[in-house]
């Protein structure tokens, strides 16, 4: 099966602008986190979506939003960039849950690096 | 909130030498997940603990699970340059997929 893919892998942008990742699960997978990995803050989880809902959504500002697909791949969208958000973006996608419940294997994709100028 | 601390932060050891990072939780656990991020990588699992005081091996790394379940730990036999790299703990509790991840240890092995 192929991996987890992200799109783009990299990118530049400017303070004020908005951007949009793409992550495309493995295949059979429903579900799909986003993280947002920093030297400061280290791995921090943004949001999960399931069958196209949010069904998970950490602790950051409206700026940060996302959607999924009917086929599971999902987007996120950052507006009004500030230097902070510069990180890795990590979307992982998983395979199995029951009410909200998993012990299942979260299967990273490669990441987008984005860089605020 | 929950909080998730790992340490050592860094280690330098020689190859041959042996390696172990520790977990800690302000909270109790309900499973503990390990992950190795190789540099310019992403995470990848290595393994999933659930109950408490488990015990699991994958060749030279051993897990463990602290009996209260508030504690983990990785120790590597004998490391390699290949090991090289952060390892991660992280807690998914109460909710599917949305991880906690630890403060990670960076591992660098020279030979």
């Amino acid at each position: 099966k192929a991996g987890v893919t992200q799109t783009p892998r990299y990118l530049i942008k400017t303070r004020g602008q908005q951007v949009t990742l793409s992550c495309s699960p493995i295949s059979g997978h429903r579900s799909v986190s986003w993280y947002q990995q920093t030297p400061g803050q280290g791995l921090q989880f943004l949001f999960e979506y399931f069958s196209e809902t949010q069904r998970n959504k950490g602790n950051f500002p409206g700026r940060f939003s996302g959607r999924q697909f009917s086929n599971s791949r999902s987007e996120m969208n950052v507006s009004t960039l500030e230097l902070g958000d510069s990180a890795l973006y990590l979307c992982a996608s998983s395979s199995i849950f029951d009410r909200g419940l998993t012990t299942d294997t979260q299967y990273f994709g490669p990441g987008t690096r984005l860089t605020v100028l | 909130g929950q909080q998730v601390m790992q340490i050592p932060q860094y280690q330098h050891v020689q190859e041959g030498e042996d390696f172990t990072t520790y977990c800690n939780s302000s909270t109790t656990l309900s499973n503990i997940q390990w992950y190795k991020q190789r540099p310019g990588g992403h995470p990848v699992f290595l393994i999933q603990l659930v109950k408490s005081g488990e015990v699991k091996k994958q060749k030279r790394l051993t897990f463990q699970f602290g009996e209260a379940k508030k504690n983990s730990s990785l120790h590597i036999t004998a490391t390699q340059t290949t090991d090289v790299g952060t390892y991660f703990c992280a807690d998914n509790t109460g909710t599917a997929s949305k991880l906690t991840f630890g403060t990670g240890t960076r591992l660098q092995v020279t030979l």
